[in-house]
């Protein structure tokens, strides 16, 4: 049982560059989020998806998008990578609402930086 | 909308001191969830305690312990006797039952030394 599982663990982009983070999960949990961390600002939800099929914008959304085509995965996708995109991202999980044990589940995080 | 607030970001403490993180939170919902996660150097996102908003009864886990109070928004954070590995970032949260976000406050630094 691997829990949240993202990857990679570290990149270098330049500025204008795309890619994806993946985030997989094996505890199929309907919740799943991306976050990211900045200094001094804790964790900032990105977007978040609460089934298969969905998503939904969070709190700092612009130059991301995100699919959730299958319940285990989450993916966050950087279309044209800007300097203030270089931060530590986070996926997280928890099963539906109402759990007794409901909490978030972390991956161990994604290191970006975008020159 | 709901507002995590951590107003301490830097404590420093020596080994076997108390050392207490404040949380303050504001919330319109009447049932919610109220969470500290611990960040250590490492960088992964430990779990600590999970809180109902209608359990206001205080926790005590070894040397952590909890202080709900509903009447102040507060949900304090207490390390007694701290020691070195205690040295990390710890994160207090808010999840509203009517909401599906997690928000985070900006986090406590807590450097203990020997």
């Amino acid at each position: 049982n691997a829990g949240v599982t993202q990857t990679p663990k570290f990149r270098v982009l330049k500025t204008g560059q795309s890619m994806t983070l993946l985030c997989a999960q094996d505890m199929n949990h309907e919740y799943m989020y991306w976050y990211r961390q900045d200094p001094g600002m804790g964790l900032r939800l990105i977007h978040y998806s609460v089934g298969e099929g969905t998503t939904a914008k969070g709190e700092v959304p612009d130059g991301y998008n995100v699919s959730r085509l299958k319940k285990q995965n989450f993916l966050l996708g950087l279309e044209s990578a800007a300097p203030s995109q270089t931060s530590v991202y986070f996926c997280a999980s928890t099963p539906h609402r109402g759990g007794v044990n409901e909490k978030l589940f972390f991956g161990s995080g994604t290191q970006l930086s975008v020159l | 909308a709901q507002k995590v607030t951590q107003a301490q970001t830097e404590i420093s403490v020596v080994e076997k001191e108390d050392v207490t993180l404040d949380c303050v939170y504001e919330t319109r919902d009447t049932t919610y969830y109220l969470f500290w996660y611990k960040q250590p150097p490492s960088g992964e996102l430990v779990f600590l305690i999970r809180r109902n908003s209608f359990d206001e009864q205080n926790e005590i886990s070894g040397r952590y312990s909890w202080n709900f109070q509903k009447s102040t928004s507060s949900f304090n954070f207490t390390i007694t006797a701290s020691q070195v590995v205690d040295s990390a970032v710890y994160f207090c949260a808010l999840y509203p039952s009517n909401d599906y976000k997690l928000s985070f406050g900006a986090g406590t630094t807590v450097t203990v030394r020997a």
